[in-house]
């Protein structure tokens, strides 16, 4: 059974940083890229960033480029988002997503997401 | 960027009823378009994906269509479960993006 738990959400500062860790299991991990969407407070979805199955390739979202990094650790199996200079819109539910590829691609399975506050 | 939009924002549906909601791109791209179902305090669940094709485990009343800059999710026989909001989204070309979602409800 595929399983992703995200961790690391919590209360920071504007201008402020945060790290963002998910543990996947039931699948095997460097197969799959993986993804960051998120979903501020009675909105829609944000895609943030995604990773290649290896690592070698990323790709941000618009509004975070600069300020967050994605990476991943294979031989842990772990996928981690650091937040940078976190501002209000910032806020929201943040999703740790398995694609159906190596490559970034259909978001195939969902945590339950971990939820940044960004207030002073 | 590729924007998205759906229509409609907000439809109301009954049990039985076939509803059909569209998703329009401000480009053309190749058929790497997903749908995702949403309900309330709930993650996003895959239920389309590359346009058309069913994912595992989804009924067979939901289907999907489209090319180009525009496609359709369809549900046939609205069933109590699926009253929710559903979500596009682009991944052929980065970023990725989603449209703003459509709220079926009663």
């Amino acid at each position: 059974e595929v399983q992703l738990l995200e961790s690391g959400g919590g209360l920071v500062q504007p201008g402020g940083s945060l790290r963002l860790s998910c543990a996947p299991s039931g699948f095997t991990f460097r197969s799959h890229a993986m993804t960051w969407v998120r979903q501020a407070p009675g909105k829609g979805l944000e895609w943030v960033a995604g990773i290649s199955g290896s690592g070698d390739f990323r790709n941000y979202g618009d509004s975070v480029k600069g300020r967050f990094t994605i990476s991943r650790d294979n031989s842990e199996k772990m996928v981690f988002l650091h937040m940078n200079d976190l501002r209000a819109e910032d806020t929201a539910i943040y999703y740790c997503v398995k694609d159906r590829d190596i490559m970034s691609t259909s978001h195939h399975y969902w945590g339950q997401g971990t939820l940044v506050t960004v207030s002073s | 960027d590729i924007q998205m939009t759906q229509s409609p924002s907000t439809l109301s549906a009954s049990v039985g009823d076939r509803v059909t909601i569209t998703c329009r791109a401000t480009q053309s791209f190749n058929n790497y378009l997903a749908w995702y179902q949403q309900t309330p305090g709930k993650a996003p669940k895959l239920l389309i994906y590359e346009a058309s094709n069913l994912e595992s485990g989804v009924p067979s009343r939901f289907s999907g269509s489209g090319s180009g800059r525009e496609f359709t999710l369809t549900i046939n026989s609205l069933q109590p479960d699926d009253f929710a909001t559903y979500y596009c989204q682009q991944y052929d070309n980065y970023p990725f993006t989603f449209g703003q979602g459509t709220k079926v409800d009663i």
